[in-house]
C-alpha cells in the first residue's frame, strides 16, 4: 500500500520569507514523488516530480524539492514566497507496480504582504 | 495543447438521480484518470484507463459508478442512484504513456446531491 501524510494543513507565512512545506510518504517499494499546485479557482498544475538520479530537484516558480529515502520525506522549499504563491500543495505518490497516484490531503499555503 | 476538458463545470441533483460526466484527455495522451475530491481532502483515485481498457478501479468506486472510454478518447463517469456522500469534485486526469509521468488536470466537475 502507498500512502501521503501533510501534517501541515495551512501555513501561514510572510511575503519574502522562506517556507518548506512538509511531506511523508509509507511504501514498500520504489516510489515516485510529485509535489502539485492547486491556485484557487484552477486546476492542479504539476510543480515538480522526483522519478530517479538527484534527490534534490528544483520544479517551476522557485520551487524545490528533496528526496530522503531513510526519512520517506519528500519536503517542498522556496527560499522566498511571494504573494502569488497562495495555493493548496499536494504532496502525491506513486509507488512501482501501481498505476494511479496517492495523494496527500493538502497544505494551504497563505502568503501575507 | 488545449487541455483536459470536463463537462459539465457544474450539476445540482436530486438524491436518486442518475448523472453523467464527460472528460476529454488531450489528444494524444492514452492514459486517463478519473479522481474524487471532497473539501479539505487531497483527490482520490476512481479508476484508470489505458486506450479504451479500464485497468484498474479503486475499492471507492462502488457498483453505482461506472466509466468509460470509447475508442480511447474522450470518458464518461455515471453515477447511478446518486446518495448525498456523492457530493463531492469529480476530476479527470491524462497522460502520456512512457516515463513522463506528468499528469494534466481538468477543472473538475462539481457534483452537488440534494
Amino acid at each position: 500500500a502507498q500512502s501521503v501524510t501533510q501534517l501541515d494543513s495551512q501555513v501561514p507565512v510572510f511575503e519574502e520569507a522562506p517556507v518548506e512545506l512538509r511531506c511523508n510518504y509509507s511504501s514498500s517499494v520504489s516510489v515516485y514523488l510529485f509535489w502539485y499546485v492547486q491556485y484557487p479557482n484552477q486546476g492542479l498544475q504539476l510543480l515538480l516530480k522526483y522519478l530517479s538520479g538527484s534527490t534534490l530537484v528544483k520544479g517551476i516558480n522557485g520551487f524545490e524539492a528533496e528526496f530522503n529515502k531513510s526519512q520517506t520525506s519528500f519536503h517542498l522549499r522556496k527560499p522566498s514566497v511571494h504573494i502569488s504563491d497562495t495555493a493548496e500543495y499536494f504532496c502525491a505518490v506513486r509507488s512501482t507496480g501501481r498505476r494511479a497516484l496517492t495523494f496527500g490531503s493538502g497544505t494551504r499555503l497563505q502568503v501575507q504582504p | 495543447d488545449t487541455g483536459v476538458s470536463q463537462n459539465p463545470r457544474h450539476k445540482i441533483t436530486k438524491r436518486g438521480q442518475n448523472v453523467t460526466f464527460r472528460c476529454d484527455p488531450i489528444s494524444e495522451h492514452n492514459r486517463l484518470y478519473w479522481y474524487r475530491q471532497t473539501l479539505g481532502q487531497g483527490p482520490e483515485f476512481l479508476t484508470y484507463f489505458q486506450n479504451e481498457a479500464q485497468l484498474e478501479k479503486s475499492r471507492l468506486l462502488s457498483d453505482r459508478f461506472s466509466a468509460e472510454r470509447p475508442k480511447g478518447s474522450f470518458s464518461t463517469l455515471e453515477i447511478q442512484r446518486t446518495e448525498q456522500g456523492d457530493s463531492a469534485m469529480y476530476l479527470c486526469a491524462s497522460r502520456k504513456g512512457g516515463q513522463n509521468e506528468k499528469l494534466f488536470f481538468g477543472s473538475g466537475t462539481q457534483l452537488s446531491v440534494l
